[in-house]
């Protein structure tokens, strides 16, 4: 039984530019939720996706974007890219939306930006 | 004041020594906690839930002060194992998690 998946597993990007992120949530989970971790901090929450819409969103501005198919799987989109994007992005699913601690990451994203 | 405080850290101690680390939350609503795991830039695992007073699983003990607003993680004759970031999370509205920026912990032979 495969769980979260995340790829690529690392990233290299300038400023400016776009980048896409993508997640396979763990078999028999329906949502998605994104999460930012930058060096030395805990995860920050991005948004959220379940039943292919936006449910919940945190404080991050309009460049960040996201996407759920119906697979369930689902897609970060960064644009226009600053240093301070430079993270580690974390996917995490979940049966639901109602269960937090059910929560399961995957391996996530190292993104850097020169 | 954060969502979610944490011990700064780094805690250095010896095999087999007793740690405790301490989380503030300000929510005062919230009715769960959970200490999560995250080994060096790998993904966060759930370690221990707090819906009471406490939990204690083994060697690692967590407990709840609502009236503080306070949670702590105490871990018993610490292994090398343990070593690890340890992260402080709270329920937000709903849907998301509220991670404490998390407290680094080496055992040392």
């Amino acid at each position: 039984d495969a769980g979260v998946t995340q790829s690529p597993t690392h990233l290299i990007k300038t400023r400016g530019q776009q980048v896409t992120l993508r997640c396979s949530p763990k078999s028999g989970h329906d949502t998605v939720s994104w999460y930012q971790q930058a060096l030395g901090q805990g995860p920050q929450f991005i948004f959220q996706y379940y039943e292919e819409e936006e449910r919940q969103r945190g404080n991050f501005p309009d460049r960040f974007s996201g996407h759920q198919f119906p697979n369930y799987s689902s897609e970060l989109n960064v644009n226009a890219l600053l240093l301070g994007d430079s993270a580690l992005y974390l996917c995490a699913s979940s049966q639901g939306v109602t269960t937090n601690e059910k929560l399961f990451f995957g391996s996530g994203t190292q993104l850097s930006v020169l | 004041r954060k969502e979610v405080e944490q011990d700064p850290g780094p805690f250095n101690v010896p095999e087999g020594a007793t740690v405790a680390f301490n989380c503030t939350y300000s929510n005062s609503a919230s009715q769960s906690f959970f200490w999560y795991r995250q080994d060096c830039r790998k993904e966060p695992k759930l370690l221990m839930s707090v819906y009471s007073s406490g939990n204690e699983d083994g060697r690692f003990t967590a407990q709840l002060n609502r009236a503080s607003q306070y949670i702590s993680l105490l871990i018993r004759d610490s292994k090398l194992s343990d070593s690890a970031t340890y992260l402080c999370v709270v329920p937000g509205s709903a849907r998301q998690l509220t991670f404490g920026s998390g407290t680094q912990l080496t055992v040392l032979p």
